[in-house]
Formats: structure tokens, sequence, C-alpha cells
């Protein structure tokens, strides 16, 4: 059984559509992020949701909109993509914030626009 | 603000060399530590933990040990394998505030030659 699920693995689409990254954990987890991975391997966080309310928001453009339906999912949804939204994101997934167990992590998304 | 400094990349070691990865921080409060590596094409793994100082995580052979005079937290391993070429990844969590942020390094990229 996969703990941290991501959907789809690779999304290669032209600039200016919209997409969306779906992600379910089965881990019981009370706590979901999505984070950023660019092409120098630095990761940077952009959102998080307790119990599906929204607790972190990062300087992320407003074209990215995060959406928690329940706890064990968080979409993420990408508007008029832009040739810098090329990258890896990476749905995420921690009891009690993270802070002492840590994180379990999905597989990513390699999202390419051309 | 909370900060993770990793010694550059990439290190290329024989199989069975030692093997040190700086990791440095900046925090206030007392930060959890974690060391995760990211195989190719996957996602992170957390490799090891620790939760307060002078605490040493270890995992797979490697270890790491909190120190709070240093502020640092390098990971070791006395005798690599081919099997641990990877990106590793340390990171600081400030379990005190922003909802169990996790806070990375750049990553150092690893690459053992048998």
């Amino acid at each position: 059984d996969t703990a941290v699920s991501q959907t789809p693995k690779y999304l290669v689409t032209q600039m200016g559509n919209d997409k969306s990254i779906k992600c379910e954990q089965n881990l019981g987890h009370d706590t979901m992020y999505w984070y950023k991975q660019d092409s120098k391997k630095f990761l940077k966080i952009m959102f998080s949701y307790n119990n599906k309310e929204l607790i972190i928001n990062e300087t992320v453009p407003n074209r990215f909109s995060p959406k928690s339906p329940d706890k064990a999912h968080l979409n993420l949804h990408i508007n008029s993509l832009e040739l810098g939204d090329s990258a890896v994101y990476f749905c995420a997934s921690s009891q009690e914030g993270g802070g002492v167990y840590g994180y379990t992590f999905g597989s990513g998304t390699r999202l390419t626009v051309v | 603000g909370n900060s993770v400094t990793q010694m550059e990349g990439p290190v290329t070691l024989s199989e069975e060399a030692f093997l040190t990865i700086n990791c440095t921080y900046t925090a206030t409060g007392y930060p959890s530590l974690f060391w995760y590596v990211q195989y190719p094409g996957e996602g992170l793994q957390l490799l090891l933990k620790a939760t307060k100082a002078d605490d040493k995580g270890s995992n797979k052979g490697f270890e790491a040990t909190y120190r709070k005079e240093t502020t640092s937290f390098h990971l070791e391993k006395g005798s690599v394998q081919v099997s641990d070429s990877a990106v590793y990844f340390c990171a600081l969590s400030d379990r005190n505030n922003q909802g169990g942020k996790l806070i990375f390094g750049q990553g150092t990229e690893l690459s053992v030659k048998p």
C-alpha cells in the first residue's frame, strides 16, 4: 500500500493551460504539504493544511490554489501555467505537524511546461 | 529566520570509503533535525532524526549527532556502498511555530563508484 500517492507522475503541458495534481495519504495524518523542487534540487514549501484548514501559505503566485476536501487529500490546481512552473512537485504528510516525526513524501509529479 | 546549510556537492567516493556530509543550521528555539535521502526518480525518504541536543540518530549504517554548541548535524557512514548514491538533504523543524514546517538545506549529491 502506497502511503502518500500523487497523480500524475509526469505532466507535460503548454503555457497558459490549467492543470491539477492530486495527492492522497492513507496514514491517518492530520497535516499535508506541497513542496516544489527546482532544477537544482532545492526544496521550498508552498502550502500546508491541517485537517482541511490552510496553515501555511508561502509566497506563491495566486495562480496556485490548493484544495483539501478532507484530511486525506490535498490537491494542487495551477492556472495559466508558465515556463517557470516547470519543476517536481512533492506532496507530503505528517502527524503532529511534522516537528518531531518528520514527513512522509510522495514520489513526486514532474511538471514540464512547454 | 531559520536556515540550513550543507556542504556543496557532488561528492564522489569509492566503495567502502568513509562519508561525511556537513550540515549546520540557524534556528530560534529548539528545532528537531533530520536527514532525508532522495534516490534518482523518487521522493524523499526519512533517513534519521534527532529531536534534542546530544541525541544521535542512526539508520542503515548512517549516523548524525545533534550538536547544539556548534549548531551542526553532520551525516557520517563508515563504509559507503554503490547503492548509497543519492541526494542527501539536511532539514530542521521548529516545533514551536510555523506548523512544523520543514526547512531543507540545498542537498548534497553523493556518487559512489565501485
